[in-house]
């Protein structure tokens, strides 16, 4: 079955900063979710990732697919509190989203 | 505003207790599911349904049932509550554009 693995676990990070996030697969990457969660809330979706080299962003976050590399990562531009939360990264499996076990992301004023 | 209701929000059960976590989503999908969160463990499903009528387990379904009697509600029965059991639960339907989820359920079994 396919895995995969967030980088890092916890991230910190001063406002105004910028940061990324890295999601690894254990097998080919033809799909990827992202989703942000804050506590006491569901997850949110950011962004779907449907082909190899596929690029979009939202406001000031930005995702890629590298399928070669069978990774995914997220970019924050010019980090804000707004931002805080935990990111999990998802894939399609056999009727199931697969996820990652997430990074907790902590803006620090 | 279309999306994935659950309810409750919290609950506290004591061990042995029963109880149904509901989950109704308004979009018309067919297909739900139940997720369970743990800490280190990230999302793990337990059940899901790809219509009224059909069920079937995920990763984690033991301790839990479920049913589908219409396209709107995917129920989540645990018979027995165990400690094992405290988690955040999460409903997800999956539509042409991705899933949705609810907003969870944070369920503590003492």
């Amino acid at each position: 079955s396919q895995e995969l693995e967030q980088s890092p676990q916890s991230l910190i990070v001063q406002e105004g900063k910028n940061l990324t996030i890295n999601c690894t697969s254990s097998k080919t990457l033809y799909g990827l979710y992202w989703y942000k969660q804050k506590y006491g809330e569901g997850l949110i979706f950011l962004m779907m990732l449907q082909k190899g080299g596929e690029e979009k962003s939202h406001e000031k976050i930005t995702a890629k697919l590298d399928e070669k590399k069978q990774q995914s990562s997220l970019h924050i531009t010019a980090s804000q509190p707004s931002h805080a939360g935990i990111y999990l990264c998802g894939v399609l499996g056999a009727q199931k989203l697969v996820f990652g076990q997430g990074t907790r992301l902590t803006i620090n004023p | 505003n279309a999306g994935v209701t659950q309810t409750p929000k919290f609950q506290v059960l004591k061990t042995g207790q029963s109880m149904t976590l509901q989950c109704a989503q308004d979009m018309n999908h067919e297909y739900m599911s139940w997720y369970r969160q743990d800490p280190g463990m990230g999302l793990r499903l337990i059940h899901y349904s790809v219509g009224a009528g059909i069920t079937d387990q995920g990763e984690v379904p033991n301790g839990y049932n479920v049913s589908r009697s219409t396209t709107e509600d995917f129920p989540l029965r645990l018979l027995s509550a165990a400690p094992s059991q405290t988690s955040v639960y999460f409903c997800a339907s999956k539509g042409f554009y991705g899933y949705t989820f609810g907003s969870g359920t944070r369920l503590t079994v003492v």
